[in-house]
């Protein structure tokens, strides 16, 4: 089965800075790749997806990167804010609907 | 417009007791999911439904698990003879059941085995 290596498992930046969060996958046949941001008590909310036939998808301060061939795909959060503190899980998905998810990042943006 | 809802919230019980915890998808989303969250990790993969069918149950540990959507919409899973390794938060999601459609999640419900 698909196998998602999240890393790193905790990551502390200065607010304004920028903060990467990388994963790679084993299934060549994943076609989506969703990262949520996950906070204390909540369930998972998705903050920004890719599908396989895109390199890098940005939506504000944030942005995915997917390299196929290397089977891996990033998380770039700009201008980091406190707000943006919490967990954060990359997936990744084949044909079948089911999420296969990372180990998780927790995020830490001190003001 | 409401999201997941996950009742109770929160579920204590004893070692080789019954429980059930219920999910109420968005309306109109045909596709649902239940995760389990173990504390620090990510969530893993126990079961999907497509309508009133479950469509891939593989991710079920044992026989001790198992849910039903008998009308399509509220799911409910059952889990017998609790082990304290059973403890974790439970999560469901819905989506519309597209292939590459968001899987929107409730708040999990937090399940502790005594």
């Amino acid at each position: 089965g698909e196998n998602v290596e999240q890393h790193p498992s905790t990551l502390s930046v200065q607010e304004g800075d920028s903060a990467v969060i990388k994963c790679t996958y084993s299934d060549s046949a994943s076609n989506y790749f969703p990262w949520y941001k996950q906070e204390l008590g909540k369930g998972p909310q998705l903050i920004i997806d890719i599908r396989s036939n895109v390199g890098e998808k940005k939506d504000q301060r944030i942005a995915v990167t997917l390299n196929k061939t290397a089977k891996h795909f990033s998380l770039h959060i700009t201008e980091t804010q406190p707000e943006d503190s919490a967990v954060y899980f990359c997936a990744a998905k084949k044909l079948s609907n089911m999420l296969t998810f990372g180990g998780g990042t927790r995020l830490m943006v001190k003001p | 417009g409401a999201g997941v809802s996950q009742t109770p919230s929160n579920k204590v019980t004893e070692k080789g007791k019954y429980v059930e915890l219920r999910c109420d998808p968005i309306s109109g989303h045909t596709a649902l999911y239940w995760y389990r969250q173990s504390l620090g990790q990510g969530p893993e993969f126990l079961i999907y439904f497509q309508g009133t069918g479950a469509a891939d149950d593989s991710g079920l540990p044992n026989d001790r698990f198992f849910a039903v959507r008998p009308e399509g919409s509220v799911s409910t899973l059952k889990i017998q003879r609790t082990e304290r390794g059973d403890s974790a938060v439970y999560l469901c999601a819905s989506s519309t059941g597209t292939l590459t459609s968001e899987q929107f999640f409730g708040p999990g419900t937090r399940l502790t085995v005594l």
